[in-house]
């Protein structure tokens, strides 16, 4: 079946980085794209920004401009997202979510979630 | 950037009765409207995109309608397994923003 696993929680101290992986499988990587979306504790959910799997375009809000990278590894179907100069608001769960290949469009296959706390 | 506003925050109801969350955004975004269903500790489910296209595999109970900046998604006899949260989101334009969500409670 289609599904995304992410990898496990990371704890971290403020100014460091935070790399989060998302496997695909069960359908082609490369004909979509993968978006990122977190959830702080209690709150609403935050769009991080999405790859392209077909072609590696990115888009960023300009909120983390900056600070975060999403790749892919097409061999191994799994897309990363790195976030930099993690602040304690950056405490939150992050998702993966399956997209559009040429537009970020509706999510309609998502993750389990990575919870990322940063904290001294 | 384009803000998305849910109404109401939450709501009450009970087994059976007919529920409807508003979703406002704050310029035309013609029908590019999507909902989304959240339990707690789970990821977001997919339920409609496109204003009214129901996911496959969702209840035929879910409903959603509107277009420009008003939208609508009504659930027609509400069940136990709908008490939730529910997101709108817009994929209009980026960066793609949601809604704040509206709690359905019993």
């Amino acid at each position: 079946q289609v599904q995304l696993v992410q990898s496990g929680a990371e704890v971290k101290k403020p100014g460091a980085s935070v790399k989060v992986s998302c496997k695909a499988s069960g359908y082609t990587f490369t004909s979509y794209g993968i978006s990122w979306v977190r959830q702080a504790p209690g709150q609403g959910l935050e769009w991080m920004g999405w790859i392209s799997a077909y072609n590696g375009d990115t888009d960023y809000p300009q909120k983390v401009q900056g600070r975060v990278t999403m790749t892919t590894d097409t061999s191994t179907s799994t897309a990363y997202m790195e976030l930099r100069s993690l602040r304690s608001d950056d405490t939150a769960v992050y998702y993966c979510a399956r997209g559009g290949r040429s537009l970020p469009g509706s999510m309609d296959v998502w993750g389990k979630g990575t919870t990322v706390i940063v904290s001294t | 950037d384009i803000q998305m506003t849910q109404s109401p925050f939450s709501l009450s109801a009970s087994v059976g009765d007919r529920v409807t969350i508003t979703c406002r955004a704050s310029q035309n975004i013609n029908s590019n409207l999507i909902w989304y269903q959240q339990k707690p500790g789970k990821a977001p489910k997919l339920l409609i995109y496109a204003t009214s296209s129901l996911q496959s595999g969702v209840p035929s109970r879910f409903s959603g309608s509107g277009s420009g900046t008003d939208f609508t998604l009504t659930i027609s006899s509400l069940q136990p397994e709908d008490f939730a949260t529910y997101y709108c989101q817009q994929n209009s334009s980026t960066p793609l923003t949601f809604g704040g969500g509206t709690k359905v409670e019993i």
